[in-house]
């Protein structure tokens, strides 16, 4: 049972032009979301974060966006650059449920120059 | 320098053999965590610890044992009860879960990750 959906595996964006990443989530009782980013043989690195208090947070190039009600988030990164070529995972955590991490499949992002 | 060390990076064993992965963080961490990935799967969830000599069963525990004796040290080890043990081992920790800021916000403590494992049994 995939709590956290990320249907798209791959996702090619062109140098500069904005990269949404989409993730979806069945567990109503999540309320904090986050975001991370990971290269090849490393380990995944923090990047942002939301709280379901909030709809949008923003972080430079980085912006979250959180609709409760679809049950959706997304990572849109603007202007897009080489180095964010890597994969980028959602995860969610529950309040309510030990605190633990559930991780989405991960979408490959990459940045076409 | 702070941060979360695994070792070995990469690791060879023969089917049969118990294995264990190191995992240490000198960041002061009360919760430690190991995940395990998988070619097109996302970061699946072992085992957790969220303070010393105490852990708890994750969503893939079978084939897997821990301990935590040190708040430092969360060391992993593959049985040869696991079926399918190739893979890459992540190791994480963080400050315990939720904390509550002066304005009555929960948030939740990222978890800082190590280089991780790749562990090929024969």
């Amino acid at each position: 049972d995939q709590q956290v959906k990320q249907n798209s595996p791959s996702l090619s964006v062109q140098e500069g032009r904005i990269s949404i990443l989409n993730c979806d989530y069945t567990n109503s009782m999540f309320d904090y979301f986050l975001w991370y980013k990971k290269y090849p043989a490393e380990g995944p690195t923090f990047l942002i974060s939301i709280s379901s208090i909030k709809d949008k947070n923003e972080d430079g190039r980085f912006t979250v966006f959180l609709n409760k009600s679809a049950k959706h988030l997304s990572l849109h990164i603007v202007p897009s650059q080489p180095g964010d070529s890597a994969v980028y995972f959602c995860a969610a955590s529950a309040i309510q449920g030990a605190q633990k991490l559930v991780f989405g499949q991960g979408t490959r992002l990459t940045i076409n120059p | 320098d702070g941060g979360i060390t695994q070792s070995p990076k990469y690791l060879f064993r023969k089917e049969g053999q118990n294995v264990t992965l190191s995992c240490e963080q000198n960041l002061n961490h009360d919760a430690m965590y190991w995940y395990r990935q998988d070619p097109g799967q996302g970061l699946r969830l072992i085992y957790y610890s969220q303070i010393v000599n105490d852990f708890q069963k994750g969503d893939i525990a079978e084939g897997y044992s821990v301990s935590r004796e040190k708040k430092e040290s969360f060391p992993l080890t593959v049985t040869s009860a696991q079926k399918n043990p190739t893979a890459f081992y992540l190791c994480a920790s963080s400050s315990r879960g939720y904390s509550l800021n002066v304005r009555g916000i929960f948030s939740y403590n990222e978890q800082f990750f190590g280089p991780g494992t790749r562990l090929t049994v024969l």
